[in-house]
């Protein structure tokens, strides 16, 4: 149990182009997701806490309107990086909430996103 | 303000030899701790979490942990270290009430030696 997808697990792009990554809960519900970037060798930087069915919470020096969250359903999260360029390279990690576990978050596998 | 320590980055051990992996933490009120593991290229995999209850918190793979107040640390232990358990390990608080935000430490990467 406690499984989360992401996809595309990579993605290579032309800088200015948009792409867009999804979160999946794939056996229970989340109401609160969470987007996380990580750079080499170093830890995970919460990016924002996406909620279902209202806007996300952006943490500071995040732009908004460059990294658009959408939680539509208690299953899923998308994360699309607008306008993508070279320094947006990155390991993208999303997380979901399980409520009934005591608040324990499970993590997808990441998507690698390189912008050419 | 909400912090983790990892004083450590990188612990090598001998395979078969008992491992540690340290972790300190400073939060505002009850603290809820966890341990995740990380492969090259892959997400976290959670291994073990302290909410309350028993202070020695047993997890996935052979791993535990003890939360003490006290000295407001988490440590990861493990009595006989695999090759496989070589991986960058990270630890997270977060506050027992109020917002859902993990703060994580800075990741300790776990050599182990054949």
């Amino acid at each position: 149990g406690a499984v989360v997808s992401q996809h595309p697990s990579w993605v290579i792009c032309k800088s200015g182009t948009s792409v867009k990554i999804e979160c999946r809960s794939l056996d229970f519900q989340a109401t609160t997701m969470f987007w996380y970037r990580q750079f080499p060798k170093q830890s995970l930087m919460l990016m924002a806490t996406s909620n279902e069915g209202s806007k996300a919470t952006y943490e500071q020096g995040v732009e908004k309107d460059k990294f658009l969250i959408n939680h539509a359903s208690l299953t899923l999260s998308t994360l699309t990086v607008t306008s993508a360029h070279p320094e947006d390279s990155s390991f993208y990690i999303c997380s979901a909430r399980e409520e009934e576990v005591k608040d324990t978050q499970y993590f997808g596998p990441g998507t690698r996103l390189t912008v050419l | 303000a909400q912090s983790v320590a990892q004083p450590e980055d990188q612990v090598n051990v001998a395979e078969g030899n008992p491992l540690t992996v340290k972790c300190t933490y400073s939060v505002s009120g009850n603290p809820y701790l966890f341990w995740y593991v990380q492969y090259p290229n892959r997400g976290l995999q959670f291994l073990l979490k302290y909410i309350t209850g028993d202070n020695l918190v047993k997890g996935s793979y052979g791993f535990e942990a003890e939360f003490n107040k006290s000295q407001t640390s988490f440590h990861l232990k493990k009595p006989s270290a695999l090759v496989s358990d070589s991986a960058l390990y990270f630890c997270a608080v977060r506050r027992a009430s109020g917002t859902y935000k993990y703060i994580f430490g800075t990741g300790t990467r776990l050599k182990v030696l054949a």
